[in-house]
C-alpha cells in the first residue's frame, strides 16, 4: 500500500518543550512540504523540500525546524521558539510537474498538536 | 491581502441540492487551479484540477474558472450527506513560473448536508 503516513496522530507538548513530528512516504517522491492548518485559515506552509539534503522556508517557517536525510522521511520539530503551535500539522508529498499537469500533493492523515 | 480568498462557511443544504463554492484570487500567474476535499481529522485529498480557463465536469462535480475574473468555482449536484466536508480551493503557476507546483490555498469552506 502506497501513501503517506504521519505519527503520533494526536501529541500533546508542554511550554517550552521541542517536539519533532514524523512524516514518511513510500511513493518515491522527490518533493515534500509540511503544512499547518488553522480554523478559517486553511493550509499554510511551513516548510518544503525538492531533494534530499536540502528544504526551503514556506510562508510561515518561524519556530520550526526540519530535516531531510533521507528521500523518505520528512519530520518536522516544533521548536519552543514557536509562540502559537497548537494546531493541525499535515504533511503531503508530490512529484515535479510534467507538462500538461499540476504536481498533485497526497497528504498524510496529519498531526494534532495541543500545548499544555 | 491573501492571494486565495475563500468563504470557510459553514454551508448548510439539504440532500439532493446543488453545492455552489468559490474562490478569488489576486495572482494572475495561476494556471492550475484544484480543489481538494477533507473529511474531518483527516488529510485532504485531490478532487479535480483545472488547467487555465473553462469548465470541467467528473461525475456529479462541475469545475468552472474565469480567469478574467480570477474566479474559480466548484459545483455538486446531487448533494449526498457523504459530501459533507471542508472543500479547498488550491491554486499554482504554469511551468515557466513554479516547476515544482507550489501550491497557494484557500481556508476551505464546510459544507453539510443535511438528509
Amino acid at each position: 500500500d502506497g501513501g503517506i503516513t504521519q505519527s503520533p496522530k494526536y501529541l500533546f507538548r508542554k511550554e517550552g518543550q521541542n517536539v519533532t513530528l514524523s512524516c514518511e512516504q513510500n511513493l518515491n517522491h522527490d518533493a515534500m512540504y509540511w503544512y499547518r492548518q488553522d480554523p478559517g485559515q486553511g493550509l499554510r506552509l511551513i516548510y518544503y523540500s525538492q531533494i534530499v539534503n536540502d528544504f526551503q522556508k514556506g510562508d510561515i517557517a518561524e519556530g520550526y525546524s526540519v530535516s531531510r536525510e533521507k528521500k523518505e522521511s520528512f519530520p518536522l520539530t516544533v521548536t519552543s521558539a514557536q509562540k502559537n503551535p497548537t494546531a493541525f500539522y499535515l504533511c503531503a508529498s508530490s512529484t515535479p510537474r510534467r507538462a500538461g499537469g499540476p504536481a498533485e500533493q497526497f497528504f498524510g492523515p496529519g498531526t494534532r498538536l495541543t500545548v499544555l | 491581502q491573501k492571494e486565495v480568498e475563500q468563504d470557510p462557511g459553514p454551508l448548510s443544504v439539504p440532500e439532493g441540492a446543488i453545492v455552489s463554492l468559490n474562490c478569488t484570487y489576486s495572482n494572475s500567474a495561476f494556471q492550475y487551479f484544484m480543489w481538494y476535499r477533507q473529511y474531518s481529522r483527516k488529510g485532504p485529498e485531490l478532487l479535480m484540477y483545472t488547467y487555465s480557463s473553462g469548465n470541467k465536469e467528473d461525475g456529479r462535480f462541475t469545475a468552472q474558472v474565469d480567469k478574467s475574473s480570477k474566479y474559480i468555482s466548484l459545483f455538486i449536484r446531487d448533494s449526498q450527506p457523504s459530501d459533507s466536508a471542508t472543500y479547498l480551493c488550491a491554486m499554482s503557476g504554469g511551468m515557466t513560473t513554479d516547476s515544482w507546483g507550489k501550491l497557494q490555498f484557500g481556508a476551505g469552506t464546510q459544507v453539510v448536508v443535511t438528509p
